[in-house]
């Protein structure tokens, strides 16, 4: 089974200043899909950034970036140039990429970073 | 565009009462559904997922049930609820034939069973 650990529960950044919150996961898969979500104190999942596994090529979404380490299974979101809104419960999630039955689309979460932007 | 709908927002019960939250998704047709629920400070748990109309896979035995009587509706629920019952539930849908779809996330129902 495919598990997924994120090792900071706590995390604090300046404003203005860049944050790397960390991801490790185990599969024996070679076609997935990584995904973090952002949660705020109102608790609405937010999708921040999504990367499949077939792309050498780091996903970025303004802010947000990722070093995908496929060989090491490490999954790290960057976020440059904090700002307050970012402060809030980060998760890494992993979804199995299969097809037909197997396409449950499930995903397996971290148990995530809590992130403090100071100001 | 699509949204979905999750209700209550809050709900208090107490021990041994029956539960029913609902949730509904607009503007998808055979979307995949989820319950997932996240204890405080903790990570988000898959309890239940399908992906039609009447299928339900459990992911973990517990106090609680899921049904799908319509294809975007996805209801969670219980008999008899339990104090460890309490906690944060999220539906969430995702669209069944896109493999890299990601999960959509309704605002969620806080239980508290007192």
């Amino acid at each position: 089974a495919q598990t997924v650990t994120q090792s900071q529960p706590e995390m604090s950044v300046q404003e203005a200043e860049t944050v790397t919150l960390s991801c490790t996961y185990d599969t024996s898969e070679s076609d997935y899909y990584l995904f973090w979500y952002k949660q705020p104190p109102s608790r609405q999942m937010i999708l921040v950034i999504r990367q499949e596994a077939y792309k050498q090529q780091n996903a970025t979404e303004n802010r947000f970036s990722v070093n995908f380490q496929k060989a090491a299974k490490s999954f790290s979101l960057k976020i440059s140039d904090s700002q307050l809104g970012d402060a809030a419960m980060y998760f890494c999630a992993y979804r199995s990429a299969g097809f037909g039955s197997s396409n449950t689309g499930k995903l397996i979460f971290g148990q995530g970073t809590t992130l403090q932007v100071k100001p | 565009s699509q949204t979905i709908h999750q209700w209550p927002a809050t709900l208090v019960q107490p021990v041994g009462s029956p539960l029913s939250l609902e949730c509904t998704v607009e503007g998808t047709s055979n979307p995949n559904l989820y319950w997932y629920r996240q204890a405080a400070g903790r990570g988000l748990q898959l309890l239940f997922y399908s992906v039609g109309i009447g299928q339900i896979s459990s992911e973990v035995p517990q106090n609680l049930s899921a049904s799908r009587p319509q294809d975007r509706q996805f209801i969670l629920s219980s008999k008899k609820l339990l104090l460890s019952d309490s906690g944060f539930y999220l539906c969430a849908w995702s669209g069944g034939t896109r493999t890299n779809s990601p999960l959509h996330f309704g605002n969620g129902t806080r239980l508290t069973v007192t």
